[in-house]
């Protein structure tokens, strides 16, 4: 089987950081995305993992863990406009689909 | 222009009767999707096309069907619509030749809700 487990809800202070965990399961590995989407509208590409360690996009980074299952997303110098819901997924096993996890929904307060 | 489109944005209709949502993409991409999204459950997979001839069911399939009438479209039909198939739903399109993985591009969404 396969699953994902993210926290529903983080808030967080502008211009501070924030980091949002994920931790997975699957049978194989084929890498990991990050997602972000504001209230109501599409998902947009934020990052994809696929060797252990932390790639650096400019205020976004994220980290993979594969011995561990576990993935993090860091967020530098939070803006109002980083208030939205992170979506972890994985590439399901035997096949080319992205298993989504629930989302973190993150608020960002002045 | 955006590079994938879905008609309507936005639906409301009544139990039992048929709607159909459409998908456009002007990326090249073989691949396409539908998901939906539901508060607190995420998106989930309904139905997915490598190829114009290549249609499989997803996670939650059932009282939906698909038609992939060329490489650019997608379309998603409800035969008979109910209650719990309110929801946002979006398409969504990867080409596992270019980009990064399996990296999905998704359209603005439909906001259907059955009454």
């Amino acid at each position: 089987g396969q699953n994902i487990d993210q926290p529903t809800e983080m808030t967080a202070t502008e211009g501070a950081i924030v980091q949002i965990n994920c931790t997975y399961q699957t049978s194989g590995f084929n890498g990991l995305f990050w997602y972000q989407q504001h209230a109501g509208e599409a998902p947009t590409f934020l990052s994809y993992n696929v060797l252990d360690g932390l790639e650096e996009k400019g205020r976004f980074s994220s980290f993979l863990s594969r011995s561990k299952g576990y993935s993090y997303l860091l967020l530098k110098e939070l803006q109002m406009k980083d208030s939205a819901s992170y979506l972890c997924a994985a590439p399901q096993t035997g096949a080319n689909n992205l298993f989504f996890g629930t989302g973190t929904r993150l608020t960002v307060i002045p | 222009d955006a590079d994938v489109t879905q008609t309507p944005r936005n639906r409301i209709t009544k139990t039992g009767k048929r709607i159909m949502l459409e998908c456009s993409q002007t990326k090249g991409h073989d691949r396409m999707y539908w998901y939906r999204q539901d508060p607190g459950l995420g998106l989930r997979l309904i139905y997915y096309s490598f190829d114009v001839k290549d249609i499989n069911k997803g996670e939650i399939s059932d009282g939906y069907s698909v038609s992939r009438q060329a490489q650019a479209k997608f379309s998603l039909s409800l035969e008979s619509a109910i209650p719990n198939q309110t929801a946002l739903y979006f398409c969504a399109t990867s080409d596992l030749g270019q980009g990064v993985g399996n990296e999905q591009f998704f359209g603005p969404g439909t906001r259907l809700t059955v009454l």
